[in-house]
């Protein structure tokens, strides 16, 4: 069974500041690495989408890398902004998708 | 174009009490699925339907938990009796197909069980 963690389970940050998320999978049969964003109380944002034959996704200051070999995948933000404030969620998807438990990323203005 | 849309937002019952969801996904898309997300923890997968078909239900406590998507549009989920352990927050998700697509979730019901 596909296991996803993701470290750490919170970060705060001060505001500018450029920042990394990590998301290890134990099975490397995916077919693609997701990345959502959840704010409190409400349903989950999809980010970036990486297919299992690529390297990396990038939308706008966001930028998502994978390794399949590894059973690995960064989040880079740069020049965080107190709305990047939110739970961060990596999911690999195969069959369905298996969620981590998430990073909590508080940006300080 | 309209977003996942999820029914009620919030509901409190008691134990042993029956509850409801309802989840109209995105016009067009072919799969839906729902997903218990417990505080803390990641969502997780209880049931994924193409058009009106199951096509995985591993995870759905078969005992108590019920879907169905009878015109391969909306959807509910249904528990019966409903156990404290329940409390969580039931997303519903939609997907043009499939594998290897984004999922557009909806905002969530959020349950409690007294």
């Amino acid at each position: 069974k596909q296991e996803v963690t993701q470290i750490p389970a919170a970060l705060s940050v001060p505001e500018g500041e450029n920042l990394v998320l990590n998301c290890s999978f134990t099975d490397s049969a995916i077919y693609n690495l997701q990345w959502f964003r959840q704010d409190p109380g409400k349903g989950l944002t999809s980010l970036l989408l990486i297919q299992s034959s690529q390297r990396e996704q990038t939308s706008g200051r966001l930028n998502a890398s994978l390794d399949k070999s590894s059973g690995r995948s960064t989040l880079y933000i740069a020049a965080s902004q107190p709305g990047d404030s939110a739970t961060y969620l990596c999911a690999a998807g195969a069959n369905n998708l298996f969620f981590g438990t998430g990073t909590r990323l508080t940006v300080i203005p | 174009e309209a977003g996942v849309a999820q029914s009620p937002r919030y509901k409190i019952i008691e134990k042993r009490q029956s509850v409801a969801f309802w989840c109209n996904p995105i016009s067009g898309h072919a799969t839906l699925y729902w997903y218990q997300q417990i505080l803390g923890q990641g969502p997780k997968l209880l049931i994924q339907f193409q058009n009106n078909g199951v096509v995985d239900d591993s995870q759905l406590p078969k005992d108590r938990f019920s879907a169905e998507r009878l015109k391969g549009v909306d959807s509910t989920l249904k528990i019966q009796p409903a156990k404290l352990e329940d409390s969580a927050v039931y997303l519903c998700a939609s997907s043009i197909h499939s594998r290897g697509e984004t999922q557009y979730f909806g905002p969530g019901t959020r349950l409690l069980v007294l």
